[in-house]
């Protein structure tokens, strides 16, 4: 079945560590994105990328740092710089107006 | 930017009363229209979408919503919920002449709960 595979499903941060989250499609989208979810503030464009080796940032994205060498793959790596990172992290693709979502990571700080 | 305001962050309500999520977005040029629905520690899924046509757009699970062009809303009803429609539910919208990927912009979420 094609879809949207978000690994894993929950990550733990220490401080001062870098953490990879990986999302990887086979739906043979162009469009890529990474959301953030906060409890009542819905969800915050992280990253974005339209094709290979291209992505733009959304808006909140310090902290964040994201690569796309590979069309299915779109890795979300969150730094050290990002201080309250506690979060529901949500990857999607997109073709036209149809938008397919991962099931998520939830990263929590130890 | 565009902006989507959902203007209950909860919505209570009786087993198979009827439900209207309200929903209002910031623009005077033509978007897409749609309703998601997010089941606890899951991604979002696609309830129903407006692109153009009637006004009336139904979806899945009974639900339906309607495009106020003037009123710039797209409110979400459904006659009769069930205790299975509890869940955190998500307007959005995106400008379909972005060219390739639509950038996509999301309301706060409603919280809809059903009391048996």
């Amino acid at each position: 079945d094609g879809g949207i595979t978000q690994s894993p499903k929950y990550l733990f941060r220490k401080e001062g560590q870098n953490v990879t989250l990986s999302c990887e499609q086979n739906l043979n989208h162009d469009a890529m994105y990474w959301y953030r979810q906060d409890p009542g503030q819905g969800l915050r464009l992280i990253y974005y990328s339209q094709i290979v080796n291209d992505f733009q940032k959304g808006d909140i994205a310090e902290g964040y740092s994201v690569s796309r060498e590979k069309k299915e793959s779109f890795p979300l790596t969150v730094t050290s710089a990002q201080k309250n990172p506690t979060a529901f992290y949500l990857c999607a693709s997109s073709i036209t107006e149809k938008l397919f979502f991962g099931s998520g990571t939830q990263l929590s700080v130890l | 930017a565009q902006s989507v305001t959902q203007l209950d962050s909860q919505v209570p309500v009786f087993e198979e009363a009827p439900v209207e999520l309200r929903c209002n977005y910031s623009s005077s040029v033509s978007v897409y229209l749609f309703w998601y629905v997010q089941y606890p520690n899951q991604g979002l899924q696609l309830l129903l979408k407006y692109l153009s046509g009637s006004t009336l757009v139904k979806g899945i699970n009974g639900f339906e919503a309607e495009f106020n062009k003037s009123q710039t809303s797209f409110h979400l009803r459904k006659p009769s919920v069930h205790i299975s429609d509890t869940a955190e539910y998500f307007c959005a919208v995106s400008d379909p002449t972005f060219n390739t990927g639509n950038q996509f912009y999301f309301g706060t979420g409603t919280s809809l709960t059903v009391i048996p």
